[in-house]
């Protein structure tokens, strides 16, 4: 099992439909949780950290599951520029040492 | 307001060539690494540093070698260039291993 898995892509919905994605960790100790997201052949740029209690930014509702261990992003309304690729980030501890580790990601295309 | 730099943009090697590429960072980050990101797949961690005179492997290690002399520079050197390292490769730095990345812009790496 993968240490973050990713919702399979591609997901293709309307303009202004409200689409989720998962992301799911198997290690219990992961501490920090980010979203970003990454348009074709450019950088990861961050989205969202994802807090405990969860958190929203504007059309952007990022949550934390603690005990089935996955988070999710939730886009509302949503635009043509939304079209990318979403990738989860789980900050790990295993033994005494922390680990950065990238989802493979979930494309999304928004289509009018 | 540069964040983080990567120099250069494009490159292409022959096979055996060896070469740097350089990484800078202007927030005084203490976190800095090395990623590759092949056609339809994740970032690959290839190393990291935690701060300057210490760096450590990350998942795909081998062909690469880094050092960290300076908090602001991170380059990363291909020792004899292969063409299975023809990929993209991504610089990150961040405050501390638990806070978000900030990625440069990537360097397009073909090796014949």
């Amino acid at each position: 099992r993968k240490e973050v898995e990713q919702d399979p892509g591609p997901f293709n919905v309307p303009e202004g439909a409200t689409v989720a994605f998962n992301c799911t960790y198997s290690n219990s100790a992961s501490q920090s949780f980010f979203w970003y997201r990454q348009d074709c052949r450019k950088e990861p740029k961050l989205l969202m950290s994802v807090y405990s209690s969860g958190n929203e930014d504007g059309r952007f509702t990022a949550q934390l599951n603690r005990a089935s261990q996955y988070i999710s992003l939730l886009i509302r309304d949503s635009k043509l520029s939304d079209s990318a690729t979403y990738l989860c980030v789980v900050n790990s501890w295993y033994s005494s040492a922390s680990k950065i580790i990238f989802g493979s990601g979930t494309r999304l295309s928004i289509r009018p | 307001n540069a964040g983080v730099t990567q120099t250069p943009k494009f490159q292409v090697l022959k096979t055996g060539q060896s070469m740097t590429l350089q990484c800078a960072q202007d927030m005084n980050h203490e976190y800095m690494s090395w990623y590759r990101q092949d056609p339809g797949m994740g970032l690959r961690l290839i190393h990291y540093s935690v701060g300057a005179g210490i760096t450590d492997q990350g998942e795909v290690p081998n062909g690469y070698n880094v050092s960290r002399s300076t908090t602001e520079d991170f380059p990363l050197r291909l020792l004899s260039a292969a063409p299975s390292q023809t990929s993209v490769y991504f610089c990150a730095s961040s405050a501390t291993m638990d806070q978000p990345q900030h990625f440069g812009d990537g360097t397009r790496l073909s090796i014949l």
